[in-house]
């Protein structure tokens, strides 16, 4: 079974610059979820889909960051424009709905340098 | 607002040691707990998952135990190897179903271990 795919796995931008990260979720996999992990801190949630529907965005800094999912399937964040401070790893993770366990599964995150 | 809190931040210990890592949360109505490893530059591990009607989880050398009642959970590392080294999270899972909101895991701040020859 493939796992969760992001790309890049690294992004060097200057800040006020914009930049996009993709997540391709497990097959199958109804749930999505964004992280944004700051070093040296757990991962943060920005944003969960269900299919292509928002479920919690709670934490989303809507102002700059903005993410889709499209056909339910694959996902992308964008930041808009970028900061200093939103330099961290953004992991993508999923899960399947309708499991007890409710088990995400990560991908391998997308390290953004900010400067 | 659920918090989790890991102690230690840092641990350096050597091969062989058995070793425990701690995770406390304030709402004791989680679904269900889970343990992570995070390898610098990789992306999260699961470990080991436990249930919140469970006591307690085994997986080879590493054995989770939960307490709902007391808000904690620790991992057990016996005889650890240089291989341990890693990031160590635990994550809360509450469900959100009655809201429609799904779930929500919340992390801890992690525990970075390093097992020295």
């Amino acid at each position: 079974e493939a796992g969760v795919a992001q790309s890049p796995r690294y992004k060097i931008i200057e800040k006020r610059q914009s930049v996009a990260f993709w997540c391709n979720p497990i097959s199958g996999h109804a749930t999505l979820y964004w992280y944004q992990q700051i070093l040296g801190q757990g991962p943060k949630l920005l944003i969960q889909f269900q299919n292509n529907g928002v479920v919690d965005d709670s934490q989303l800094p809507k102002d700059r960051f903005s993410a889709e999912r499209l056909k339910g399937v694959d996902s992308t964040l964008k930041i808009q424009p970028a900061k200093l401070e939103d330099s961290a790893v953004y992991l993508c993770a999923s899960s399947l709905a309708g499991s007890t366990l409710y088990q995400p599964y990560f991908g391998p995150g997308t390290r953004l340098t900010v400067t | 607002k659920q918090e989790v809190t890991q102690i230690p931040a840092a641990l350096s210990v050597p091969e062989g040691e058995n070793l425990v890592l701690n995770c406390s949360f304030t709402d004791s109505a989680i679904y269900n707990l889970q343990w992570f490893r995070q390898d610098p530059g990789k992306g999260l591990t699961s470990l080991l998952l436990i249930q919140s009607s469970q006591r307690e989880q085994t997986s080879g050398r590493l054995n989770a135990s939960l307490d709902k009642s007391s808000g904690r959970s620790t991992l057990y590392i016996a005889a650890s190897q240089p291989g341990d080294s890693a990031t160590y999270l635990c994550a809360v899972m509450l469900l959100l179903i009655l809201t429609g909101r799904g779930n929500k895991l919340t992390f801890g701040t992690g525990t970075q271990l390093k097992v020295e020859l």
